[in-house]
C-alpha cells in the first residue's frame, strides 16, 4: 500500500531563516510520481512541484529546493531566506505511474509559521 | 470553465439529512477526483474518476456515501444519512488525466458541517 509520512506538524522560524519540510513515501512501485503542494491561509491547495522516480536530480526554483532521495525513499522541501508569504500548510503525495489517471495519496502535512 | 468550481461553498445540515456537493472540473479535465479534509488533517482520498466511470472507489468510508459523473464533466458527491463526523471540507479537483503525472487543480472546497 502506498504510504505518505509528513513527521513535523508544525513549524516556525524567523523570516530569512532557512527550513527544511521532510517527506518519507512507502510504495510498492517501481515507478511512480511525488509531488509538493501548498495550501495558503485562503484554503486553495497550490501545485509546487512534481518529480518521476526516475529522476533523482534535485531541483531548485528561486528559494525552493527539492531533494529526492530514492535510498531513504525521501522527498524533502527547502525554503531558502524564508519571507513571511511562505507561511502555509505544505504537503507531499505519492501517484502511481500508469497510463490514465491514478489514485493519489497525501500526507498529513506540516504547518509552517514564518515570524517577522 | 478557468477552474474546477466547487457548490455550495458552505453546508449546514442536521444529522440525519441528505446532502449532494457539486463539482465542476476545468473543462477538458478526463479525471475528477474528490478528496475529504478534516481540521488539521491532509487530504484524505475518496474516489476519482476517469470520464464517467468511477476507476476508484476505495477511499468512500462506507455505503452512506456515494458519487457521480454521467456526462464526464460535472459530478456530484452525495451523503446519506449524514453523521455529525462526516463533517468536513469536501475537495474536488481535476486532471487532465492522461497519466498518473498528471497535476491536480483544486477547487475551493465545500465545508459540510452536521449538526
Amino acid at each position: 500500500a502506498q504510504k505518505v509520512t509528513q513527521a513535523q506538524t508544525e513549524i516556525s522560524v524567523v523570516e530569512k531563516e532557512d527550513v527544511t519540510l521532510d517527506c518519507v513515501y512507502e510504495t510498492r512501485d517501481t515507478t511512480y510520481y511525488l509531488f509538493w503542494y501548498k495550501q495558503p491561509p485562503s484554503g486553495e491547495l497550490v501545485f509546487l512541484i512534481r518529480r518521476n522516480s526516475f529522476d533523482e536530480q534535485n531541483e531548485i526554483s528561486g528559494r525552493y529546493s527539492w531533494n529526492f532521495q530514492k535510498s531513504t525513499s525521501s522527498f524533502n522541501f527547502t525554503i531558502t531566506a524564508s519571507q513571511v508569504v511562505d507561511s502555509a500548510v505544505y504537503f507531499c503525495a505519492l501517484s502511481e505511474a500508469r497510463r490514465g489517471a491514478s489514485k493519489i495519496i497525501f500526507g498529513s502535512g506540516t504547518r509552517l509559521s514564518i515570524r517577522p | 470553465g478557468a477552474g474546477v468550481s466547487q457548490t455550495p461553498s458552505n453546508k449546514v445540515t442536521e444529522k440525519g439529512k441528505y446532502v449532494e456537493l457539486r463539482c465542476d472540473p476545468i473543462s477538458g479535465h478526463t479525471a475528477l477526483y474528490w478528496y475529504r479534509q478534516s481540521l488539521g488533517q491532509g487530504p484524505e482520498f475518496l474516489i476519482y474518476f476517469q470520464g464517467t466511470g468511477a476507476a476508484d472507489d476505495s477511499g468512500l468510508p462506507n455505503d452512506r456515501f456515494f458519487a457521480v459523473r454521467p456526462e464526464g464533466s460535472v459530478s456530484t458527491l452525495k451523503i446519506q444519512r449524514t453523521e455529525r463526523g462526516d463533517s468536513a471540507v469536501y475537495l474536488c479537483a481535476s486532471s487532465p488525466g492522461s497519466s498518473g503525472a498528471n497535476v491536480l487543480t483544486f477547487g475551493a472546497g465545500s465545508r459540510l458541517t452536521v449538526l
